[in-house]
């Protein structure tokens, strides 16, 4: 059974539409991240959250919103779709904190026409 | 801020010739963490290995690296190159200070050609 759940694996959008990726997690882990990867910057940190408070924030862009409804989702709401958000969108968790392992869902392949 | 720094985009091996990629690091922190995660076509990236312990090798399936806190610098290495290590990899670092931020190099393909 997959352990990180991520939806949907391909999303297609308009540019300056909203949507909402969504990320489970069934490790029992206490931390989640948010990363990025694109041809143009191989693998990005987004976000970083534990206990579902934020933790850290590497996106300079407000358009990117994540949202923790539990301990074990955390999802990412983009809004003012641009091209350029086009990417594959990663969640992760680890046990604790960011010394640990990071576990990797399959990934949501973002595409914005 | 922490970086990390992976020199070669590209790396290009025959089967059976050894591996070596380069991963140094920038940290004002004097117990870092850092990893190698692989990631093949078409998969998410996952642990190869880690370490947080000055000079000591740390291996995993057929892989090794060694954290250098004097130069900085946790290579990765492997004897001889598989077709099945064709793989982006990629050298990260968390500061070590329990904080929630994990910083990732750029990556380096590694396409081992029979």
């Amino acid at each position: 059974d997959p352990k990180i759940i991520q939806k949907p694996k391909y999303l297609v959008a308009v540019t300056g539409s909203e949507k909402i990726l969504i990320c489970e997690q069934y490790l029992g882990h206490n931390a989640m991240y948010w990363y990025r990867q694109s041809a143009k910057k191989p693998l990005e940190f987004m976000f970083s959250y534990s206990y579902q408070k934020l933790m850290d924030n590497q996106t300079a862009s407000s358009r990117f919103q994540p949202q923790s409804s539990k301990k074990n989702h955390l999802d990412l709401q983009i809004t003012a779709l641009k091209p350029d958000d086009s990417a594959t969108y990663f969640c992760a968790s680890s046990p604790r904190d960011s010394q640990d392992t990071q576990y990797f869902g399959p990934g949501t392949r973002l595409l914005v026409l | 801020g922490d970086s990390v720094t992976q020199t070669e985009g590209l790396v290009t091996l025959t089967e059976g010739l050894p591996v070596m990629l380069n991963c140094t690091y920038q940290t004002i922190y004097s117990n870092p963490f850092l990893f190698w995660y692989v990631q093949h076509l078409n998969e998410s990236p996952r642990l190869l290995l880690k370490s947080f312990t000055d000079n000591k090798r740390t291996e995993h399936q057929g892989f090794h690296a060694t954290l250098h806190k004097s130069s900085s610098s946790f290579h990765l290495q492997k004897s001889s190159a598989q077709l099945s290590d064709s793989a982006l990899y990629y050298c990260a670092l968390s500061d070590g200070t329990g904080g929630y931020k994990v910083v990732f190099g750029s990556g380096t393909r590694l396409l081992v050609s029979p």
